[in-house]
């Protein structure tokens, strides 16, 4: 998996519980991304991250939020204003923004109940 | 909506058999990826095809883009029971992000 290491690989939470994924990367990627992946789908993009204290929303990233203090973490936040929060995640890192190739971590299963 | 979409989405075949797979898009590329997906896990990337190309190989992978029909399509020949995941193409364009499609779920019986 290139790198980039997802924990916990299945995580289960209660309605109304924030709860935050872990994404860290030791590539020195200066891009990093996540996505949901859920069944029959593609991967959408939630956020992602060009460079270290900046990141950009991408298509879904409504209840959801991120951080880049370091070049190596970007967690992932998924906040109870999230109406369907239960799905597969996936982080991936690129060399750079404009580095097309990226390198995904395992992912981590997020299941809401 | 989708940029780019893969057909067939589901896929079944004897090993040892080739599997082709195809993505149609919507608007003008730079380049086309491939990413290949095993049940559970990341995504591994496979090919990069830039829009002024028209072919590449990989191994056992032929990767071959028109832009005048807006498609590409995968080959995997001679495939074994390990090629069996999803496979994904991946488009970008100019003024967008990296953009998946669906996936075709490839099954190689043994």
């Amino acid at each position: 998996d290139g790198g980039i290491t997802q924990s916990p690989k299945y995580l289960f939470r209660k309605e109304g519980q924030n709860v935050t994924l872990s994404c860290e990367q030791n590539l020195n990627h200066d891009a990093m991304y996540w996505y949901r992946q859920d069944p029959g789908q593609g991967l959408r993009l939630i956020y992602y991250s060009q460079i270290v204290n900046d990141f950009q929303k991408g298509d879904i990233a409504e209840g959801y939020s991120v951080s880049r203090e370091k070049k190596e973490s970007f967690p992932l936040t998924v906040t109870s204003a999230q109406k369907n929060p239960t799905a597969f995640y996936l982080c991936a890192s690129s060399i750079t923004a404009d580095t097309y190739e990226q390198y995904f971590g395992p992912g981590t299963r997020l299941t809401v109940t | 909506s989708q940029q780019g979409e893969e057909d067939p989405q589901a896929l079944s075949i004897q090993e040892g058999e080739n599997a082709t797979m195809n993505c149609s898009y919507k608007t003008s590329i730079n380049n086309l990826q491939w990413y290949r997906q095993n049940s559970g896990r990341g995504l591994v990337h496979l090919i990069l095809i830039r829009s002024n190309e028209r072919e590449k190989h990989s191994g056992r992978l032929r990767v071959t883009l028109d832009t005048s029909k807006k498609s590409s399509s995968l080959l995997i020949t001679a495939s074994r029971a390990a090629d069996t995941a999803s496979y994904f193409c991946a488009t970008e364009t100019s003024y967008d992000k990296v953009i998946f499609g669906p996936g075709t779920s490839l099954s190689v019986i043994p």
